[in-house]
């Protein structure tokens, strides 16, 4: 059965640093999307993707953020300099008509 | 108000058991709901998708959607320990690329 990939399981850095997460979705499916679920609170939307462009993005997604989709495969989310607070699980998701399929995650930790 | 409020619990039951788990939601716009299963550490796994109010059934689960009252339940029939878990709701204005709005999850555990 397709899933939905994501790189790496865990990801240790330092406050300031630039992190890239990156994420394979299903193969057919045409939207793109990285939530985040801060230890002991709800999963939140940070953007969606589609035809190459974000479609959306919430008010977390500040221009530290930023997401590509360098070939027709990966799907990435960059951080460009750390806090503390980026600390959470963050989610790639992909849908091609109506149903959302989610990756296991990567965590991120900023020490 | 929350726009989607759900009891994080925790909730536990016997196996064998009906589990209910519900949310309630504010903004009358949502119109497509979902409910995911989460374990610990994992993405969420789609489970149920509705869109119209009534119920949907699939296997031991049943969605039911409520959208005068908003209100959506999710039922587990002849529960098992596997089903242990934390259960989130999920909802959106519309298909394409708009966004899920979660509610805080049901955290379940199914005791042999």
């Amino acid at each position: 059965e397709p899933e939905v990939t994501q790189t790496p399981s865990h990801q240790v850095t330092q406050m300031g640093q630039e992190v890239i997460l990156r994420c394979v979705p299903i193969s057919n499916h045409l939207y793109f999307y990285w939530y985040r679920q801060i230890l002991g609170q709800k999963v939140e939307f940070l953007v969606s993707f589609y035809n190459n462009e974000i479609s959306e993005k919430s008010e977390i997604f500040d221009d530290q953020f930023s997401v590509e989709r360098p070939d027709g495969s990966n799907f990435t989310l960059k951080i460009r300099s750390t806090k503390l607070e980026d600390s959470a699980m963050y989610f790639c998701a992909s849908m091609s008509v109506a149903s959302k399929f989610f990756g296991p995650g990567t965590r991120l930790t900023v020490l | 108000q929350k726009e989607v409020e759900q009891d994080p619990g925790p909730l536990s039951v016997p196996e064998g058991a009906i589990v209910s788990l519900n949310c309630t939601y504010s903004n009358s716009a949502f119109q497509y709901f979902m409910w995911y299963r989460q374990y610990s550490r994992k993405g969420p796994e789609l489970l149920m998708y509705t869109y119209s109010s009534g119920n949907k059934e699939d296997g031991r689960f049943t969605a039911q959607v409520d959208k005068s009252s908003k209100y959506i339940s999710l039922f587990i029939r002849d529960s098992q320990p596997s089903d242990s878990a934390t259960y989130l709701c999920a909802m959106t204005v519309s298909q394409g690329a708009q966004k899920l709005v979660f509610g805080q999850g049901t955290r379940l555990t199914i005791n042999p």
